[in-house]
């Protein structure tokens, strides 16, 4: 497709439950980020997937928040045991390589998004 | 460590009137600055960006910031407000030191008003 997808669009879940979020990014972008924006919050920036680098977890909120990139393309956003303060909208993003500051590349391009409701 | 304020979480203006949507930033490095709009129900959209060339950016939709370092300021202006203009707004810095990871404010929200 043109754009970043995300799946699934809505996921409403129990408390306790796990939940796997699925993102397929633009063909050719090697940096993919996690997001989320809770509800009256901005964006909280979760994961950060370059290349073949470690990907900077610096931003899981807790030891239950896991992702995965295979191959370099598609992510998969890990929630074990939800909460319901897990609830709200998860964004995945990519972009081309930024790379360098000032790099005309650092466009990025957003998904729809996940809203994940833990009940 | 990079960090980004927006100074205001509610702006509200009449329509044809101008709008100023403040942002500060803190960076220990030379920052890329971005501003992304967010429509109700809609992805986010990159307004426009800073990357160390001219200090005045011109972006889409009529938007423009201006990037002043003595100020660490990059406010966002347009000359006259539409109603298509109401969304949510996100002043963005880029951390080199992080591998150009992608720091967002806190957004501000614009109300448009006939």
């Amino acid at each position: 497709g043109a754009g970043v997808s995300q799946s699934p669009s809505n996921k409403v879940t129990e408390k306790g439950k796990d939940v796997e979020l699925r993102c397929d990014p633009i063909s050719g972008h090697t940096a993919l980020y996690w997001y989320r924006q809770s509800l009256g919050q901005g964006l909280e920036f979760l994961i950060y997937f370059q290349g073949n680098s470690a990907p900077d977890k610096s931003g899981l909120p807790s030891d239950r928040f896991s992702a995965e990139r295979t191959g370099g393309s598609v992510s998969t956003l890990t929630i074990q045991r939800t909460q319901q303060e897990d609830s709200a909208v998860y964004l995945c993003a990519s972009s081309l390589r930024p790379g360098q500051v000032g790099a005309t590349n650092e466009k990025l391009f957003f998904g729809s998004g996940t809203q994940l409701s833990v009940l | 460590a990079q960090s980004v304020t927006q100074l205001d979480s509610h702006v509200s203006v009449s329509e044809g009137t101008p709008v100023l949507l403040r942002c500060n930033y803190s960076s220990s490095y030379s920052p890329s600055l971005f501003w992304y709009v967010q429509h109700p129900n809609k992805g986010l959209q990159l307004l426009l960006k800073y990357t160390s060339a001219a200090t005045l950016v011109k972006g889409i939709n009529g938007f423009e910031a201006e990037f002043k370092k003595s100020e660490t300021s990059f406010h966002l202006t347009k000359p006259s407000a539409h109603m298509s203009d109401a969304a949510e707004y996100f002043c963005v810095v880029s951390d080199p030191g992080g591998y150009n990871k992608l720091i967002f404010g806190a957004g501000t929200r614009l109300a448009v008003h006939p």
